[in-house]
């Protein structure tokens, strides 16, 4: 497909268990974001790759939270020992290249719920 | 402490009029402001922008205004259709962030037939 593709797209866990979320950008976009939208709320940065190194990865919550993008194009989310707080929805944008105008392209997210 | 506000949850207009959407921000250090539109089960999308040297942006229908000294924007839409409904929210990235967007509450847009 043309857009970021995410998936999956809903995923109901137990609290304790362990998630992997992932993200395929759009073609040759070398920036990739990642953001968390919690119910009521805007989305919240996590972090942000340029190529296969975490340029910036400042809004991850704690250590339970990991991404890696090893090749430079699929991203994965990794969320260890879930907790109720983390239910929210995960959003993975990509640019072309790293853009301080902020023009990102989202995918539809994937929607977690840790019960 | 948010940087990106939008007081209003919501905002209700009839089809043809002009919808607008308020947004202000604390931190001076924003170099671009943006404005995103998300539709149900959709990831954002962008919609306009504005760098903080400009005070206007037009693109058809949406109009972005940015008052610096108050540290205030807002988006206009003239003349509004059914189509516009949807959720937006205001963001801003600045200080070299590269993508690290700041995005408010999100205002819902509901326009009337």
């Amino acid at each position: 497909g043309a857009g970021v593709s995410q998936t999956p797209s809903n995923k109901v866990t137990e609290k304790g268990k362990y998630v992997e979320l992932r993200c395929d950008p759009i073609s040759g976009h070398t920036a990739l974001y990642w953001y968390r939208q919690s119910l009521g709320q805007g989305p919240e940065f996590l972090i942000y790759f340029q190529g296969t190194g975490a340029a910036d990865d400042s809004g991850l919550p704690n250590d339970r939270f990991f991404a890696v993008r090893p090749e430079g194009s699929v991203s994965t989310l990794k969320i260890q020992r879930t907790e109720r707080g983390d239910s929210a929805v995960y959003l993975c944008a990509s640019s072309l290249t790293p853009t301080g105008t902020g023009e990102l392209f989202f995918g539809e997210g994937s929607r977690l719920t840790v019960l | 402490d948010q940087q990106v506000k939008q007081n209003s949850p919501s905002l209700s207009v009839q089809e043809g009029r002009i919808s607008i959407l308020n947004c202000d921000y604390t931190n001076s250090m924003f170099d671009y402001f943006l404005w995103y539109k998300k539709y149900p089960a959709e990831g954002p999308t962008f919609l306009i922008s504005i760098s903080s040297i400009k005070d206007k942006n037009e693109d058809g229908r949406f109009t972005v205004f940015l008052n610096k000294s108050a540290k205030h924007l807002s988006l206009h839409i003239v003349p509004s259709q059914p189509g516009d409904s949807a959720v937006y929210f205001c963001a801003a990235s600045g200080g070299g962030s590269q993508g690290n967007l700041i995005f408010g509450k999100g205002t819902k847009l509901s326009v009337k037939p």
